[in-house]
């Protein structure tokens, strides 16, 4: 079975920093490519970023708010995946959720429907 | 303002269908096949239930049924369940980034 397991939220004054790791089981991680998704209280879902696995070049994309404030990365020995968030903003505020598209057999959807989820971890940007 | 469009709430009676639209632009819904949809209960990680227009994951009901015409999809569930109440998102593919956009969400109650 596979498994997301989010962890490093909490609570960090503006222009703060804070990591997010996101940790992987059950599955080849060399292989998946891994997506950030958030959620502000009361919300809707928000598509932050995702990494590409480095057999096909590790590319990372961002959502414009959080590019260059925000950056995604992978420890494929670890099975882990990060987001390092930088010069955090109150409207930062969410549940930061870690996900893999799904995949039927050899077709895999891995940038436009995520299927397995973590369960998320809180960031509260607050003074 | 989120970048789809969805009714903010949705109601049906046990037994009853009901349709949640999600309308989007020429450049994410109306451009691609990839149109999502998600089932969230409250504390819960999102559920995928629809993936590319109206494919189901194994294990998702056949009373979630999804389509698209032009710039709008259409998530349908039949057979209304209690437990279908939820918040209910749809999301599309768009080409560049950021690479997928998310509707605001709409709440079915089951009355």
């Amino acid at each position: 079975e596979v498994q997301l397991v989010e962890s490093g939220g909490g609570l960090v004054k503006p222009g703060g920093s804070l990591r997010l790791s996101c940790a992987a089981s059950g599955l080849t991680f060399r292989n998946a490519w891994m997506t950030w998704v958030r959620q502000s209280p009361g919300k809707g879902l928000e598509w932050i970023g995702r990494i590409k696995s480095k057999t096909v070049g590790g590319t990372i994309d961002y959502t414009p708010p959080v590019k260059g404030r925000f950056t995604i990365s992978r420890d494929d020995s670890k099975n882990t995946l990060y987001l390092q968030m930088n010069s955090l903003k109150s409207e930062d505020t969410a549940v930061y959720y870690c996900t893999i598209g799904y995949c039927s057999g050899t077709d895999c959807h891995y940038d436009d429907a995520f299927d397995i989820w973590g369960q998320g971890t809180t960031v509260t940007v607050s003074s | 303002q989120s970048a789809l469009t969805q009714p903010a709430s949705v109601s049906g009676s046990p037994g009853q269908w009901i349709t949640i639209s999600c309308t989007g632009t020429s450049s994410d819904v109306g451009a691609y096949k990839y149109v999502s949809w998600y089932q969230q209960h409250p504390g819960k990680a999102p559920k995928l239930l629809i993936y590319e227009v109206s494919n189901r994951p194994s294990g998702v009901s056949y009373r979630f049924s999804g389509s698209k015409s032009g710039n709008t999809a259409s998530l349908t569930i039949s057979g209304l369940q209690a437990e279908d109440e939820a918040d209910y998102y749809c999301s599309s593919y768009r080409g560049s980034s950021p690479y997928v956009v998310f509707g605001g969400g709409t709440k079915l109650t089951v009355l």
